[in-house]
């Protein structure tokens, strides 16, 4: 079992239209949890954290944590065509030393 | 403020050539960050520096990966001698701290071994 999974996609959405995306991990004692986007050619931007359960909004973007069900996901509402990007998850974990994993990303594709 | 400044951007060598890639971390920040990122992969950690004590290294191939990051500040990666799987996207990385690590990260270093 990989420590941080997401679905490869790619995951295609109309513009406008609600995009989900999710990441599960596998160790309980992970504390904190971000999403970056990277554009194709470029490097990793953070675009949301969140380290309690529950809902964080940002804009556009809104992120939900659930440490029982060791999920957290990024929800894009209005989709644009400039969302689309490899979005990947990275969370802190703390047990048998601090360590920040990296999942693979989620490809997303906004259809104009 | 400026971003997390690596150089160079591209590099292409010979197998069994050294190669070094150099990163100047955001102002204040103490803990830096080298990852290495394959297409289609997310990054992957080689070493974590908390000001200049490299504190993690444990994914480092030390037979042929070295890094220094003198005076806490700007951060040195070499490889010495460059092998084909060697060839990805270098991402140096800074956050303020360990706890929030919202870390942020300069454009990379693609690196091709021929």
């Amino acid at each position: 079992q990989k420590e941080v999974e997401q679905n490869s996609g790619p995951l295609s959405v109309p513009e406008g239209a609600i995009a989900s995306l999710n990441c599960t991990y596998s160790d309980r004692g992970s504390q904190s949890f971000f999403w970056y986007r990277q554009y194709s050619g470029k490097s990793p931007e953070l675009i949301m954290s969140i380290y309690s359960n529950g809902d964080k909004e940002d804009g556009r973007f809104t992120a939900q944590l659930n440490k029982a069900s060791q999920y957290v996901s990024l929800l894009i509402r209005d989709s644009q065509p400039s969302d689309s990007a490899t979005y990947l998850c990275a969370v802190n974990s703390y047990t048998g030393g601090f360590k920040t994993i990296f999942g693979a990303g989620t490809r997303l594709f906004v259809k104009a | 403020e400026a971003g997390v400044v690596q150089s160079p951007r591209y590099k292409i060598i010979e197998k069994k050539q050294p190669v070094a890639f150099w990163c100047n971390p955001i102002s204040g920040h103490n803990t830096l960050y080298w990852y290495l990122q394959n297409l289609g992969q997310g990054p992957e950690l080689l070493i974590r520096y908390e000001n200049e004590e490299a504190v993690d290294d444990s994914q480092l191939p030390k037979d042929r990966f070295s890094a220094e990051r003198l005076k806490g500040v700007d951060s040195t990666l070499k490889i010495q001698p460059a092998e084909l799987g060697d060839s990805a996207v270098y991402l140096c990385a800074s956050s303020t701290d360990r706890d929030r690590n919202e870390q942020f990260f300069g454009p990379g270093t693609r690196l091709t071994v021929l």
